[in-house]
């Protein structure tokens, strides 16, 4: 069964700090993607990187980084240079099995601190 | 990216009402996606929705309740029917587009039934 698990409820991070949230899939697939999302409060979901599983390179999109572990299935989000703009809750996701729809994780809470 | 609109972006409902909700995309897309959001919880797929054909219902959502249109290639809406408390959620539409089939999420429509 495809699954998303992210350990973390909360986080915290002081501005201009960097920050990792957790992400592990499970998959047998051999063909998967995984993806972040940010949602602030407003409750519009943001896309930010996407992995996919024959990606050699980590992926990055400005202070977003996917640190993309395969063998240990884990998929954490790095930001980098943290900003008050940051707060809010991330989700990580996965689409595999052929399906084009989205696992999502329970999500994770950041909070960032002046 | 897409540019996706959702209307109504927030309602107050009556028990036993039904509400449609409508999304609009600035270009064709094949697949459009509805997603619920239960307060404080993650996303699940509700239907995948293709123009011409019957929505494809996830486990646990029925036709009857969710009754889903697609008239043409850039709109779809989502009725939830016969409303009760436990439906109060956020409603999101996705479509999917660029790399890995990216899913980019409408703003979202904020249902409270009372």
């Amino acid at each position: 069964a495809q699954k998303i698990t992210q350990t973390q409820p909360g986080m915290f991070v002081q501005e201009k700090e960097a920050v990792t949230l957790d992400c592990t899939y499970d998959t047998s697939d051999q063909s998967y993607g995984l993806f972040w999302y940010k949602q602030p409060s407003s409750g519009e979901m943001i896309f930010l990187i996407y992995q996919g599983s024959y990606d050699e390179q980590n992926a990055t999109e400005g202070r977003y980084s996917l640190n993309f572990q395969k063998a240990r299935k884990s998929a954490n989000l790095v930001i980098s240079a943290s900003q008050l703009g940051d707060s809010a809750m991330y989700f990580c996701a996965m689409r595999a099995g052929g399906y084009n729809k989205l696992i999502f994780g329970a999500g994770t809470r950041l909070a960032v601190h002046p | 990216s897409a540019v996706i609109s959702q209307k109504p972006s927030r309602d107050i409902c009556q028990r036993g009402t039904s509400l449609t909700i409508q999304c609009q995309v600035d270009s064709q897309v094949t697949m459009m996606f509805w997603y619920r959001q239960q307060p404080g919880q993650s996303l699940t797929l509700i239907a995948t929705a293709n123009q011409g054909s019957e929505a494809t219902y996830e486990s646990g959502f029925v036709i009857d309740k969710f009754p889903i249109s697609r008239p043409n290639l850039t709109f779809s809406t989502l009725t939830v029917s016969n409303m009760s408390p436990e439906d109060s959620s956020i409603y999101l539409c996705s479509v999917e587009r660029g790399e890995g089939e990216t899913q980019y999420f409408g703003p979202g429509t904020r249902l409270l039934v009372l």
